[in-house]
C-alpha cells in the first residue's frame, strides 16, 4: 500500500546510545517532516524537509539531525539519547506544503 | 507565532452530535484542517476548509469557519463509539508551515 513506512515501531535506548529511525514514503512528495508527540504537548516539529538534499530546522531540533540524501527517505538521528528525548516520533510527507500524510509512529524509549 | 488552542477533552453520548472547537492567531492562514489519531496511530487527515469557504459539509462531518473571530469548529453528527479519537485542528501559516493544537480527545459514553 503507498504511504509512509517509519522504522523501527518500538526502541529501548540507554542513555548516550545513538540511533537512526528510517521514513520512507513512496507517493513522490516533495516535503517531509518529524515530528515528536508529547502528552500534554500536542506534535512539535523536529526538522523539516523540502526536497532531496535539502534539511532545516524545526520548532525542537536540538539534540537531532536529519538527512535527506534521496527523495524517498528522511533519517532522524539521535546522536546521544537523553531519556528527554522519550517520545513518540511520527514522519509526515506532503507533495506541497499541503496536507500531509503520517507514518503510524515510532514509540522510543529512552533509559 | 501561530498559535492554535483547542480544549483537550470532550465527552458526548452516542448517537449525539459532537462538536469540537478551535481558535488560532494568524489571519492569514489559508488552510484549515482537522486530523483524527486513533490508538497507536498516526494522524490521518479528516477534512479541511479554504479560508475563504465559511462552511463545509462531508457527510456527517460539518466544519464550520469564522474568519473574523479566528474560529474553526468540526461537529460530527450521529456520533459512534468509532469516532472515539483524538481530533487535531491545525492551520498552515504564512511560511506554508501546518501548525498542529494539542488536540481534543473525543469520548463517547454509552
Amino acid at each position: 500500500n503507498a504511504g509512509v513506512t517509519q522504522t523501527p515501531k518500538f526502541r529501548v535506548l540507554k542513555t548516550g546510545q545513538s540511533m537512526t529511525l528510517l521514513c520512507a514514503q513512496d507517493m513522490n512528495h516533495e516535503y517531509m517532516y518529524w515530528y515528536r508527540q508529547d502528552p500534554g504537548m500536542g506534535l512539535r516539529l523536529i526538522h523539516y524537509s523540502v526536497g532531496e538534499g535539502t534539511t532545516a530546522k524545526g520548532e525542537v531540533p536540538d539534540g537531532y539531525n536529519v538527512s535527506r540524501l534521496k527523495k524517498q527517505n528522511f533519517l532522524l538521528g539521535l546522536e546521544s539519547a537523553a531519556p528527554s528525548q522519550t517520545s513518540v516520533y511520527f514522519c509526515a510527507s506532503s507533495y506541497a506544503a499541503g496536507d500531509y500524510t503520517f507514518g503510524s509512529g515510532t514509540r522510543l524509549t529512552v533509559v | 507565532g501561530e498559535d492554535v488552542e483547542q480544549s483537550l477533552f470532550l465527552s458526548v453520548r452516542e448517537g449525539d452530535s459532537s462538536v469540537i472547537n478551535c481558535t488560532y492567531t494568524d489571519s492569514s492562514s489559508t488552510y484549515l484542517y482537522w486530523y483524527k489519531q486513533e490508538p497507536g496511530a498516526g494522524l490521518q487527515l479528516l477534512t479541511y476548509i479554504f479560508s475563504n469557504m465559511d462552511m463545509k459539509q462531508d457527510q456527517r462531518l460539518t466544519v464550520l469557519l469564522n474568519k473574523k473571530d479566528k474560529h474553526l469548529s468540526l461537529r460530527i453528527a450521529d456520533t459512534q463509539t468509532g469516532d472515539s479519537a483524538i481530533y487535531f485542528c491545525a492551520v498552515m501559516n504564512r511560511d506554508d508551515k501546518i501548525i498542529f493544537g494539542k488536540g481534543t480527545r473525543l469520548h463517547i459514553l454509552p
